[in-house]
């Protein structure tokens, strides 16, 4: 693994479903995020975590809800899936939170369909 | 009122033009400030990144940020058609950085 992986892909789900996505990073960076990616709006901040053990809301965090057990990994979980969930979700990680070191590298996005 | 606000284009120009991207803010605090390329269905990746007030040239690449206008820009000079992709700006304090819509930038060979 190099960098950030996340998993599934793509995925098309039922509303009122409940969705776990995944993401892993290998960097053994501090902080993780969680954003969304809607046409016209550009990436909102879903939730945060500075370091393990500890997590944020961020713009649009209902509906979500993330945890960090660890340094590597930073689940999103969708508890009860609507319709407007619908959209490309991207992982990120720092270094750490704050200034320039929040220079956050991104993974490759999972594209989520909610029906 | 979007934190930070950006045109989405698409811009379309031909190969060898210098391009100017650009972005303003909102909030006078925001200290950092940073430029991401989005290739089609990929991750944003981190271009250039800035601090406060002035200039950074990276090859191609120049960004400036005028704190005074709350404005963030992004020029490229020769620009090629790899560049074509959609281009994010980013600005925040120490604590959260928020993302532009992004501006998507053709580049015809």
């Amino acid at each position: 693994i190099a960098g950030i992986t996340q998993a599934p892909t793509s995925q098309i789900l039922a509303a009122g479903r409940r969705m776990t996505l995944r993401c892993t990073q290998d960097m053994r960076h501090n902080a993780m995020y969680w954003y969304r990616q809607d046409l016209g709006l550009g990436l909102r901040l879903i939730h945060y975590s500075n370091t393990a053990g500890t997590t944020g809301k961020g713009e649009v965090p209902d509906g979500y809800s993330v945890s960090r057990a660890n340094t590597d990994d930073f689940p999103l979980t969708l508890a009860s899936a609507v319709p407007s969930q619908t959209s490309v979700y991207f992982c990120a990680s720092s270094v750490a939170s704050g200034g320039l070191t929040d220079t956050q590298y991104f993974g490759p996005g999972t594209r989520l369909t909610v029906l | 009122q979007k934190e930070v606000e950006q045109d989405p284009g698409p811009l379309s120009v031909p190969e060898g033009a210098i391009v100017s991207l650009n972005c303003t803010y909102s909030n006078s605090a925001f200290q950092y400030f940073m430029w991401y390329r989005q290739y089609s269905r990929k991750g944003p990746e981190l271009l250039m990144y800035t601090y406060s007030s002035g200039n950074k040239e990276d090859g191609r690449f120049t960004a400036q940020v005028d704190k005074s206008s709350k404005y963030i820009s992004l020029f490229i000079r020769d620009s090629q058609p790899s560049d074509s992709a959609t281009y994010l700006c980013a600005g925040g304090d120490f604590n959260k950085f928020y993302f532009g819509s992004g501006t998507k930038l053709n580049v015809k060979p």
